[in-house]
Formats: structure tokens, C-alpha cells, sequence
């Protein structure tokens, strides 16, 4: 079964403190796709990253970055020095290699809200 | 310029009506999906059309009718409305199944039922 687990509902920062998102997949796949997809207070779902499963590397973007560990299953996002437009509900998601009935399976969400 | 559009923003109607929400997409993508999001922000997969052709149904009750009439355009029809649709649509696109390209969402279709 595939699963994505979030298991901060909310968290609260005061601005430039440093975050991070915590994410645990399950699958029984051994090709799959961990993405990442903030939405705003105005509702938007915006794409943050995608990483394969045979791409281990840490990617940095900004005041952006994820960890991937497949040794522990999990993909975590932080943010550096965290600003008050960072406030979004963030989403973890998993999409598996199987065809074409493939489906994007979304974690629960974590609320993040950065106070001035 | 905006990728995946989906009209209307809001919609407020009484049960026991039916509706559609539009879906269009300028990306040259050949898939196309709804999600609903729930009042616990769970996003959950509804459809999905690959060509015009429905490739993934999930347990949705059948008063909901996605219709492609071309690969850049994706509607949701609901028949009978009743409370618990209320909820944000979400259209999405992407090329193939989203392995090539992560899914483009549309800004959502909040729906109201009373």
C-alpha cells in the first residue's frame, strides 16, 4: 500500500527561525516519485519539487531544502530563516512507477505558520 | 497566461442541483485530473483522463461525470448535489502520468451545498 505520512499538523515559527517539515512515505515500489506542493492562505496548490527514488542527493533551492534518506523512507523539507510569506499549508506526496494508472497520493498536509 | 484554469472560483448551491465546474489547460499536456480536498485539507485523487480517455476512476459516486472533449479540457459534472460534496475541486494536468512532469494544479473550485 502506498501511504504518505505527515505527522506535523501545525507548526509555529517566529520568522527567521529555520523549519522543518518532516515526511514518511511507504510503498513497495522500487522506482517512485516524492514530490512536495505548497498551498498558500489563497488556495493555490504550487509545485515545490520532485525527486526520484535513485536520486539520494539533497537539493537546495534558496532558503529551500529536502532530504531524501530512503534508508529511513522519508523526504524532509526545511526552510532557512523562514519568512512570513512562507506561511502555506505544505503537502508531501508519492507517486509510484506502476503505469498508467499511476495516482499522486498526498500526505495529510502541515500547517506552517511564521509569525513577524 | 494561466496554465490550468478552472471556472467558476466559488460556487454556492442548493442541494439536490446539478452543477459543473470547467477545466482548461494551455500547457500541452496529455493528462488531465480532478482532486477534491476536503474540509481537512485531504487531497484525495478523483479522475484521470489521458487522450480524452478516463484511465483512473476511484470510488466516486456516480453523480459525478468527468467529460474530456479534447485533451485540453477536462469538466466535472455533479448530478443531485448533496452536503458532503462541498469541498475544493482541484483540475490538474501533466505530461503522461506525472512521472515526465509533476502535476500542474488549477487555483480550485470551492463548492458550497445548503
Amino acid at each position: 500500500a502506498q501511504k504518505v505520512t505527515q505527522a506535523q499538523t501545525e507548526i509555529s515559527v517566529v520568522e527567521k527561525e529555520d523549519v522543518t517539515l518532516d515526511c514518511v512515505y511507504e510503498t513497495r515500489d522500487t522506482t517512485y516519485y516524492l514530490f512536495w506542493y505548497k498551498q498558500p492562505p489563497s488556495g493555490e496548490l504550487v509545485f515545490l519539487i520532485r525527486r526520484n527514488s535513485f536520486d539520494e542527493q539533497n537539493e537546495i533551492s534558496g532558503r529551500y531544502s529536502w532530504n531524501f534518506q530512503k534508508s529511513t523512507s522519508s523526504f524532509n523539507f526545511t526552510i532557512t530563516a523562514s519568512q512570513v510569506v512562507d506561511s502555506a499549508v505544505y503537502f508531501c506526496a508519492l507517486l509510484n512507477y506502476g503505469g498508467a494508472t499511476n495516482k499522486l497520493i498526498f500526505g495529510t498536509g502541515t500547517l506552517l505558520a511564521v509569525q513577524p | 497566461d494561466t496554465a490550468v484554469s478552472q471556472t467558476p472560483k466559488y460556487l454556492v448551491t442548493q442541494m439536490g442541483n446539478d452543477k459543473s465546474i470547467k477545466c482548461e489547460q494551455n500547457l500541452g499536456h496529455d493528462t488531465m485530473y480532478w482532486y477534491k480536498q476536503d474540509s481537512k485539507k485531504f487531497l484525495k485523487i478523483m479522475f484521470s483522463y489521458n487522450n480524452k480517455e478516463l484511465i483512473i476512476n476511484e470510488t466516486v459516486p456516480n453523480r459525478f461525470s468527468p467529460k474530456s472533449p479534447d485533451k485540453a479540457h477536462l469538466n466535472l459534472h455533479i448530478n443531485s448535489l448533496e452536503l458532503g460534496d462541498s469541498a475544493v475541486y482541484f483540475c490538474a494536468s501533466s505530461h503522461g502520468t506525472g512521472r515526465d512532469s509533476p502535476l500542474h494544479f488549477g487555483n480550485g473550485t470551492r463548492l458550497t451545498v445548503t
